[in-house]
């Protein structure tokens, strides 16, 4: 089955930097990569999604990187405001199977 | 969101109690999962289902039962052979493999 790490586990920037999440999947029929975010105590939303179709995918302060060779995608956050701090989860799908999610990353911005 | 609603929201259980936590949705949609989420911790899997009248195990399936007889209700029981079942525990419905997943809003179990 579907394996996915994600790194780092927690991550501290200042208010206005750049984070980075980066997962790494296993199974090379994935097409799906979404990423959630989950405040204290708040259910997981969706805050963007990719297909293997496409390479990199953005929405306003967030872009989501793919690379289908290496089988590993990354979540940017530019301008990072203290309002971004929340547990982020990538997960990946392919058409047969269920979605597998990484371990998480709490990411805490600084004021 | 708001077509999935979980309930309790809060719920305590005594040793040796089965209790049954809620899922509904009326997003017509065919596959839903419940996850068990430890302080600090992802997202576990203990049970899915895809269509009604069916379901399989997730990671930590012990423990815990399920039915899907109506494709809008898939509750959860937590059985007294769960030693620990201390958690946030989340609902999820899908419409489709390989499609976002939308969370209720979870309930929290705790032991008294």
């Amino acid at each position: 089955g579907e394996n996915v790490e994600q790194h780092p586990s927690t991550l501290s920037v200042q208010e206005g930097d750049s984070a980075v999440i980066k997962c790494t999947y296993s199974d090379s029929a994935s097409n799906y990569f979404p990423w959630y975010k989950q405040e204290l105590g708040k259910r997981p939303q969706l805050i963007i999604d990719i297909r293997s179709n496409v390479g990199e995918k953005k929405d306003q302060r967030i872009a989501v990187t793919l690379n289908k060779t290496a089988k590993h995608f990354s979540l940017h956050i530019t301008e990072t405001q203290p309002e971004d701090s929340a547990v982020y989860f990538c997960a990946a799908s392919n058409p047969g199977s269920r979605l597998t999610f990484g371990e998480g990353t709490q990411l805490t911005v600084n004021p | 969101d708001g077509g999935i609603t979980q309930s309790p929201k809060y719920l305590f259980r005594k040793e040796g109690q089965n209790v049954t936590l809620s899922c509904e949705q009326n997003l017509n949609h065919d596959a839903m999962y419940w996850y068990r989420q430890d302080p600090g911790q992802g997202l576990r899997l203990i049970y899915y289902s895809q269509i009604v009248n069916d379901f399989q195990k997730g990671d930590i399936a012990e423990g815990y039962s399920v039915s899907r007889e109506k494709k809008e209700s898939f509750p959860l029981t937590v059985t007294s052979a769960q030693k620990n079942p201390t958690a946030f525990y989340l609902c999820a419905t899908q419409r489709s493999y390989n499609e976002k997943l939308f969370f209720g809003s979870g309930t929290q179990l705790s032991v008294l």
